[in-house]
């Protein structure tokens, strides 16, 4: 079946340290995104890519890095600049706009503190 | 992107039909009324979307009013695993590099 596969699903992160949180998608899709959401809150977006190679800050990119060097996968880097990186990391991917296909979504990675 | 009212809760006895309603009376010409929803510690699952033409899918169907003012989305045969909170967003197209307004949206209780 197609789907986005986000691993782990739990995450833990010592002080100092930079951790990587894997998003694969076989959905031939050309666009992916990064969102985080803490408890009781909305998404927030933090990177996306609308095509190999290339990628855009969206509004809470301070603290990550992402890259994209193939289609289907769109690693999230959490680095140690991230002070308050406790929250739940949501991976979503779509076909390219225009036309209003929607995004499509992993089941997350919870990444804790140590 | 247009604001979209939702009840917060809804109870639903299983097996009956789940009519959740959505209000975006603000909403242009352009955008499309999504509707996820979320399970607790899961992602988002995408569920249906329409510009003005009522739409179904093997999950749900969403009716659109002709003034596109409002919409409910529809569970034909609520299940136990349908409760979830529902996320209504009105969305335009071309939005790649902006992120997806959910709301408070509507937490659906099915009971058996």
């Amino acid at each position: 079946d197609g789907g986005i596969t986000q691993s782990p699903k739990y995450l833990f992160r010592k002080e100092g340290q930079n951790v990587t949180l894997s998003c694969e998608q076989n959905l031939n899709h050309d666009a992916m995104y990064w969102y985080r959401q803490d408890p009781g809150q909305g998404l927030r977006l933090i990177y996306y890519s609308q095509i190999v190679n290339d990628f855009q800050k969206g509004d809470i990119a301070e603290g990550y890095s992402v890259s994209r060097e193939k289609k289907e996968s769109f690693p999230l880097t959490v680095t140690s600049a991230q002070k308050n990186p406790t929250a739940f990391y949501l991976c979503a991917s779509s076909i390219v706009p225009p036309g209003g296909q929607p995004q499509h979504f992993g089941d997350g990675t919870r990444l804790s503190i140590l | 992107d247009a604001k979209t009212t939702q009840p917060p809760s809804m109870d639903c006895a299983e097996g009956r039909a789940a009519n959740l309603p959505c209000n975006h009376s603000t909403i242009s010409g352009n955008e499309y009324v999504y509707w996820y929803r979320q399970i607790h510690s899961q992602g988002p699952q995408y569920i249906i979307h329409g510009l003005k033409n009522n739409e179904t899918n093997e999950m749900a169907s969403l009716i659109i009013t002709e003034d596109r003012k409002s919409s409910t989305l529809i569970l034909p045969h609520a299940t136990l695993r349908d409760t979830a909170v529902y996320y209504c967003i009105v969305r335009a197209a071309n939005q790649a590099g902006t992120a997806l307004i959910f709301g408070k949206g509507t937490t659906l209780s099915v009971s058996s």
